[in-house]
């Protein structure tokens, strides 16, 4: 069964300091992998999206992860906090469309950002 | 504007009530998606369809119905059956290629009087 894990419920940075939200997933076969966020009271919005193509993934507003197959993880970074990233973030990973295509959610992790 | 609407945007509901949560589509999307999120607990899926005129069961059916009537729209019904029915609910859909991206409506909040 495939599942992710999120290592932190919150995380707390300063503005401009390195932001570095923790993603561990479990899966019988090569994943495909996101990262969504979700501000106060609205939907979620696609950060980035891994496919096997790169291990290194770029994604808006500055944001990266890295999947690391040894390790069975995806840490979504950033090297410079803005307030506007303040939200929460979730790692997701999806089932093939054969098997109904769901999406299987970690628990979020909740960024603060300080002034 | 292409994208996914939910509404309405906030709904209570009354004890022993039933309420339709509306879902429509307009980037042609083959299937749809509810799921729902409580506070520190991620999304859970509730139902999901693939055609129109078929859905299946996500991991937390019980108490909710829905319909696929047209590739458009997908609404869910909260029943009177789903004794804890307060949380934020998502709608999305997603092409059947395309990687695996869903894409989300900015959701509807229920709440029981």
């Amino acid at each position: 069964a495939q599942s992710v894990t999120q290592l932190d419920s919150h995380v707390s940075v300063s503005e401009g300091t390195p932001v570095l939200l923790r993603c561990n997933y479990s899966s019988s076969y090569s994943p495909s992998l996101f990262w969504y966020v979700q501000h106060p009271n609205k939907g979620l919005q696609l950060l980035l999206k891994y496919t096997s193509a790169a291990t290194l993934v770029k994604g808006i507003n500055g944001f990266e992860a890295e999947f690391k197959k040894s390790e069975t993880s995806f840490h979504l970074t950033k090297p410079s906090a803005h307030m506007s990233d303040a939200a929460e973030y979730f790692c997701v990973v999806s089932l093939a469309y054969n098997q109904g295509g769901k999406l299987i959610f970690g628990q979020g992790t909740e960024l603060s950002v300080k002034p | 504007d292409g994208g996914i609407t939910q509404s309405p945007k906030y709904l209570f509901r009354k004890e022993g009530q039933n309420v339709t949560l509306s879902c429509e589509q307009n980037l042609n999307h083959d299937a749809m998606y509810w799921y729902r999120q409580d506070p520190g607990q991620g999304l859970r899926l509730i139902y999901y369809s693939q055609i129109v005129n078929d859905f299946q069961k996500g991991d937390i059916a019980e108490g909710y119905s829905v319909s696929r009537e047209k590739k458009e729209s997908f609404p869910l019904t909260v029943t009177s059956a789903q004794k804890n029915p307060t949380a934020f609910y998502l709608c999305a859909s997603r092409f059947s290629a395309g990687g695996g991206i869903q894409y989300f409506g900015a959701g509807t909040r229920l709440s029981v009087l």
